[in-house]
């Protein structure tokens, strides 16, 4: 079974840092685009980025471009997303998802992952 | 940034009618165009890629039309779990969502 299994919720203060993970199973991890998305409470989905895990091409949304970190770990087939320091605004559910067609670098998501919440608060 | 826009907001519609969701884009995203279900606490769920070609396993109720600038999502019939919030995303050029449509009970 294809799937993306992402790691657990999370709390955190402002000014902290923060590492986020997405493991693949079930196919070719590092023949397939990953990307995030975030979903604030109650608002719709928002584009963050993609990474390619066989070489970590990497593409931002000029709105999250310098604000996280993608990232992914070929050996292990886990991407991440990271932040340096976390603020209230960061609060949010975060989603990877894999690009349906093999190699696509501009592609719908087909499989997504659970989700992690991210909560920052004080 | 292409901007997507999703009308309308909500939509009501009783069990059994048709449901047809609006997506406009700002320019012209070709046929790269994308719509997803979300239900509550749930993670999205590709219904439709390349404007109008069902993914795998979504039933053939659902159906997508359009290119260019202009798409429709359309429900022949809706079912009760069919009751959930769609977006729609264009990949031609930096991919962007829609802001959703929720569809309730009537």
């Amino acid at each position: 079974e294809v799937q993306l299994v992402q790691s657990g919720a999370e709390v955190k203060k402002p000014g902290e840092s923060l590492k986020i993970s997405c493991k693949g199973s079930g196919y070719s991890f590092t023949s397939y685009w990953i990307g995030w998305v975030r979903q604030m409470p109650g608002k719709g989905l928002e584009w963050m980025g993609i990474i390619y895990p066989g070489d970590s091409d990497t593409r931002y949304s000029p709105s999250f471009q310098g604000q996280v970190t993608i990232s992914a770990d070929k050996s292990i087939s886990t991407a991440y997303l990271q932040w340096s320091s976390l603020k209230a605004s960061d609060t949010a559910m975060y989603y990877c998802a894999r690009h349906q067609v093999y190699k696509a670098a501009a592609d719908a998501f087909d499989i997504w992952g659970q989700g992690t919440m991210v909560t920052v608060s004080s | 940034e292409i901007v997507m826009t999703q009308s309308p907001a909500t939509l009501s519609v009783s069990p059994g009618e048709r449901a047809t969701l609006s997506c406009r884009a700002s320019q012209s995203v070709s046929s790269n165009l994308a719509w997803y279900q979300q239900k509550p606490g749930q993670a999205p769920r590709l219904l439709i890629y390349g404007a109008s070609t069902r993914a795998t396993g979504i039933p053939a109720r659902f159906s997508g039309s359009g290119s260019g600038t202009e798409f429709t999502l359309t429900i022949s019939s809706l079912q009760s779990e069919d009751f959930a919030v769609y977006y729609c995303q264009q990949y031609n050029n930096w991919p962007t969502f829609g802001q959703g449509t929720k569809v309730e009970i009537k």
